[in-house]
């Protein structure tokens, strides 16, 4: 079963507006990270926050995490065109199997 | 660096086929894992491996097999292809150091099962 669900499924967007994508999880985590897919190609790492950290910063990426809500959200300011994709949340749990389990994406398309 | 290379990159095989996916990272890393991609679902993992000559399955194991003679491949084996299997494949690699870090993934295999 899926660990993480993002919200919503799919974003449209024009060029420089902001985009919010969330995502939910189940169980208790040691780290909740966020990759990019451009179509047909492989996943990208583009940020990684830990269990204790509330809010972390990269580039135009804001992520925060809220682990009594067990929830993240991703964003993205000031899009670009080069922005579409697709995001995914994956979450690394405290204990057992050492595995990210990933949400199903959000499908990101950023209007020129 | 190449990272992690995955070959081929598409396939087509017959009901009843076997094939191996081979996964090749350069970066001295540890653990090593298969996903599989379907539409409309993120990924869901096969099998991973936290060193040479230790595996582990997955969330959908059935129907594959793997295994780790070296640190830098992690080949994955359909035993007799299914169209259920028909998806895109992809490897991915981690540094051993903590738990559940950063993967770096391989550009994926497209695979048909006729």
């Amino acid at each position: 079963s899926q660990q993480g669900e993002e919200d919503p499924q799919a974003l449209s967007i024009q060029e420089g507006e902001n985009a919010t994508m969330n995502c939910s999880y189940k169980t208790s985590i040691n780290n909740l990270q966020w990759y990019r897919q451009n179509s047909g190609r492989g996943l990208v790492h583009l940020i990684l926050i830990r269990s204790n950290e509330r809010e972390k910063h990269s580039g135009r990426l804001r992520v925060t995490l809220d682990t009594s809500k067990k929830s993240s959200s991703l964003l993205i300011t000031a899009s670009r065109a080069a922005d579409t994709a697709s995001y995914f949340c994956a979450t690394g749990p405290d204990t057992g199997r050492r595995a990210l389990t990933f949400g199903s994406g959000t499908r990101l398309q950023v209007q020129p | 660096n190449a990272g992690v290379t995955q070959t081929p990159k598409f396939q087509v095989l017959k009901t009843g086929q076997s094939m191996t996916l081979q996964c090749a990272q350069d970066m001295n890393h540890e653990y090593m894992s298969w996903y599989r991609q379907d539409p409309g679902m993120g990924l869901r993992l096969i099998h991973y491996s936290v060193g040479a000559g230790i595996t582990d399955q997955g969330e959908v194991p059935n129907g594959y097999n793997v295994s780790r003679s070296t640190t830098e491949d992690f080949p994955l084996r359909l035993l007799s292809a299914a169209p259920s299997q028909t998806s895109v494949y992809f490897c991915a690699s981690s540094s051993s150091q903590g738990r559940n870090e950063k993967l770096f993934f391989g550009s994926g295999t497209q695979l048909s099962v006729l």
